[in-house]
Formats: structure tokens, sequence, C-alpha cells
């Protein structure tokens, strides 16, 4: 089946610790996307991507990092530098061919807790 | 800058009701407006979209209405049924493919 693979689906960090989050899509999608939520709101758009080795900020990129090496991998690295971490973190991708695309498939989720 | 409003943040229809959940965007160049149902500790998962060219989308008990004039769009989950208690977010982007902007989210609840 074709979709999207998030891991760990919980993370726990330490104060000044990276951690990184992993997403794998099989869908052949061209743009994959790293959005924030947190309790009660709306997604925030941290970083995406339209094509390998190319990404670019979103409205909340400060303290995050991303890479795009293959298509299908988008792995997001939460650094110390963001301050309030916990949230629970969603992966997307998309196609880009206007008369092919259904919208976002997004992942289950990865809850992240600093401790 | 909130670009896409979304009202109301909650919702509490009884089963059988019309649920109604509408918003509002500035940029006129979006002509891609989703809808995705996302249930507790899950991802959000696409439940009917509409483009510009047409007021008006319906599938199943779901129907989508669009006025480009004034800018808005609403959901309307007709027979709402407490399984349809979630959370919807409404969502626009300048073509299919591009990047979303959301709504802040409405969280349904169905009384049976």
């Amino acid at each position: 089946d074709g979709g999207i693979t998030q891991s760990p689906k919980y993370l726990f960090r330490k104060e000044g610790q990276n951690v990184t989050l992993s997403c794998e899509q099989n869908l052949n999608h061209d743009a994959m996307y790293w959005y924030r939520q947190d309790p009660g709101q709306g997604l925030r758009l941290i970083y995406y991507s339209q094509i390998v080795n190319d990404f670019q900020k979103g409205d909340i990129a400060e303290g995050y990092s991303v890479s795009r090496e293959k298509k299908e991998s988008f792995p997001l690295t939460v650094t110390s530098a963001q301050k309030n971490p916990t949230a629970f973190y969603l992966c997307a991708s998309s196609s880009l061919n206007r008369f092919t695309n259904y919208g976002y498939t997004f992942g289950s989720g990865t809850r992240l807790t600093v401790v | 800058q909130q670009q896409v409003k979304q009202s109301p943040q909650s919702l509490i229809v009884q089963k059988g009701g019309i649920s109604i959940i509408n918003c509002a965007y500035e940029n006129t160049a979006f002509d891609y407006f989703p809808w995705y149902q996302q249930f507790p500790g899950k991802g959000p998962a696409l439940l009917i979209a509409i483009r510009p060219d047409v007021s008006e989308k319906k599938e199943g008990r779901f129907t989508i209405s669009f006025n480009k004039s004034a800018k808005q769009f609403s959901l309307h989950i007709m027979d709402s049924q407490p399984g349809d208690s979630a959370t919807y977010f409404c969502a626009a982007s300048k073509a299919a493919g591009n990047k979303l902007t959301f709504g802040g989210g409405t969280r349904v609840l169905v009384k049976p």
C-alpha cells in the first residue's frame, strides 16, 4: 500500500538534545512538508521541499532543520535552539501535477515531548 | 498574518443535524480549497476539495459551498453522525500541489 510512514510515534527529548523525526513516502510524490500542531490549534508549516536537494523555510522554521537527499525521504531535526518543541509533528506529501493531484497525504504523526 | 480564518472553533450538533463550518481567505491567488478531517492522535485526511470554477461540490453527506466574490467557502455535513466527531480544517493553496495554508480548525462533537 502506498502511503507516508512517520517514526517514531512517540519521542522524548531531554533539554539541549537534538532529535530527528523520520518521514518516508512511497507515493512517488515530488513535494514533502513538515507541519507542527499544538493542542487545539491549526497546522503551522515548518519546512517544505518540492525537489530533491532543495527545500524552503515555512512560517516557523527557527530551531528546525531538514534534508532532502532522496525523493522518498524528508527527515526533520528538532535542534536545541527550538525553545518549545513539545508538539505533534505531521509530515505530508503531494503531487505537483495539477491534473493528478489529490491534495496532501499525511503521515500519522510523531508526538514529541521534552522531559 | 492569518490568511485563512475558520469559524467556529467548536461545534456541538445532535445526531441527524447539520454541521456548518465557515472559512474566509484573503489571498485572491488561492485556487484550491480542500477540507481535512482529523481524529485524535491521527494525521488529517482529505475529505473533499473544490476549485473556484464551481460554486458547490457534494460527496455523500459532505458539501462544499464556494463564494468567490466574498472569498468564503464552507463545509456542510448533512445528517451528522457520532462517527463524524473530529476536528475539521479548511485550507487553501495557489495550486493543487503547492503548500497549503490551513485554518485554525473546528472541533465537531455529534451527540447521539
